[in-house]
Parts: C-alpha cells; structure tokens; sequence
C-alpha cells in the first residue's frame, strides 16, 4: 500500500531551527509537496521538489532524497506565526496526492 | 474575491437534513476538488472534477452527491449524514489536465452532525 509517515508533533523556541521529516512507500514518483495550514484555514502552498537537493525559498527549506523516499522541511529563525501544521503529500504514478496526516508545529516564545 | 472560497465555513446539521457545500475558485483553473479532513488523519480525496467532468469517486457513500456545473463553481451536497461524517471539508482547485498540478484550497467548512 502507499504510506506517507511524518511526525504528529513538534516543539521548537522561538528564533531556533526545526526540521519536520517525511517518509514515504509510493507507487510511482512525480514529486512531494509541502503545505502549511494554520488552524482552522486553508492549507496553503509551500514547496514541490521532484529532482533530489534541497530548494531554497526564503527560511523555509525543502529536502528530497528520491532513493531513500525521504523528505523535510527545514524552518529557520522560527517566528510564532510559523505555529501550524505542516502536511507532506507525494504524487504518484497515476498524479494522485498521497497526503500524510501533518506534523502540528509548536512554536514558545 | 480572489483564491478560493467555501460557504459557509460553519454547518450544523441533524441526520435527517439536507444541505450544500458550496466552492468558488477565481483562479481560472479546470480541475476542482473536494476532500475530507478529520483530526490527525491524512486528508481523504472524495471527488475530482477536470473540465467539468467527474474523474475519482474514491467509494464515497451516496449521502454526498458533488455537482460541477462550471470550471469555476463546485457543490456538494449532503443528506442523511452520520455523526461520523463531522469533518472539515475542502475544497480545492488546480490547472487541469495531465501531470503535476500544484493544488489551491479553499478555508473549509467544519461540518458537525447531530
């Protein structure tokens, strides 16, 4: 079956620096996303990575490793609005989304 | 109005009622989609729609009946629900067609059932 593992949660401080892994099974590959959705709004767009590296976008970092089916999202100088949750979803074969079940990102002062 | 949006964000319901959710998107996209959100679960795709025609029904009961009479307007409407069915429902809009297609969600509505 296609499973996507992430963490349930995390605690981070304020300033500090958070990586948040994903870990994925899939039938086909045709990249991973991240997406961050506050409480009680939309999940909103982050990152794509489909070739492996880390892609850079201002303090959100996003890392793919294709032949290990891992992933993370790397958060630096965390502010309080960063407080979320963060949700890994892969493509497959078939340009379905594989979501998993989010990582809720606690961020104190 | 811009992105994509859902009313109402808050719907209370009894078994018996019958209701709809309702999703608009202003980005020119042609595919739409609803999904189900509940609490520490991965989002669960329902319904996909791609120019207008339905593409996935991922086996869900019939009390949820989506409707696309546009690219640009999405319904799904709701009868004889269960407590279960209380959830946060999005909905979302991409490109269209085939291949990778970045996904934009609208705020949601929280569904309870009574």
């Amino acid at each position: 079956g296609q499973n996507i593992d992430q963490p349930t949660e995390m605690t981070a401080t304020e300033g500090a620096i958070v990586q948040i892994n994903c870990t994925y099974q899939t039938s086909g590959f045709n990249g991973l996303f991240w997406y961050q959705q506050h409480a009680g709004e939309a999940p909103t767009f982050l990152s794509y990575n489909v070739l492996d590296g880390l892609e850079e976008k201002g303090r959100f970092s996003s890392f793919l490793s294709r032949s290990k089916g891992y992933s993370y999202l790397l958060l630096k100088e965390l502010q309080m609005k960063d407080s979320a949750s963060y949700l890994c979803a892969v493509m497959d074969s078939n340009y379905q989304l594989i979501w998993g079940a989010g990582t809720k990102l606690i961020i104190k002062p | 109005e811009t992105g994509v949006t859902q009313t109402p964000r808050h719907l209370v319901m009894g078994m018996t009622n019958k209701k709809s959710l309702k999703c608009e998107q202003h980005l020119g996209h042609n595919a739409m989609y609803w999904y189900k959100q509940s609490a520490k679960k991965p989002l669960e795709l329902m319904f996909v729609y791609n120019f207008k025609e339905q593409t996935e029904n991922n086996s869900v009961p019939s009390r949820f009946s989506p409707e696309c009479p546009n690219s640009s307007h999405l319904f799904l409407h709701l009868h004889t629900l269960q407590p279960e069915d209380s959830a946060l429902y999005l909905c979302a809009s991409s490109q269209g067609g085939q291949g990778v297609d970045t996904q934009y969600f609208g705020p949601g509505t929280r569904l309870t059932v009574l």
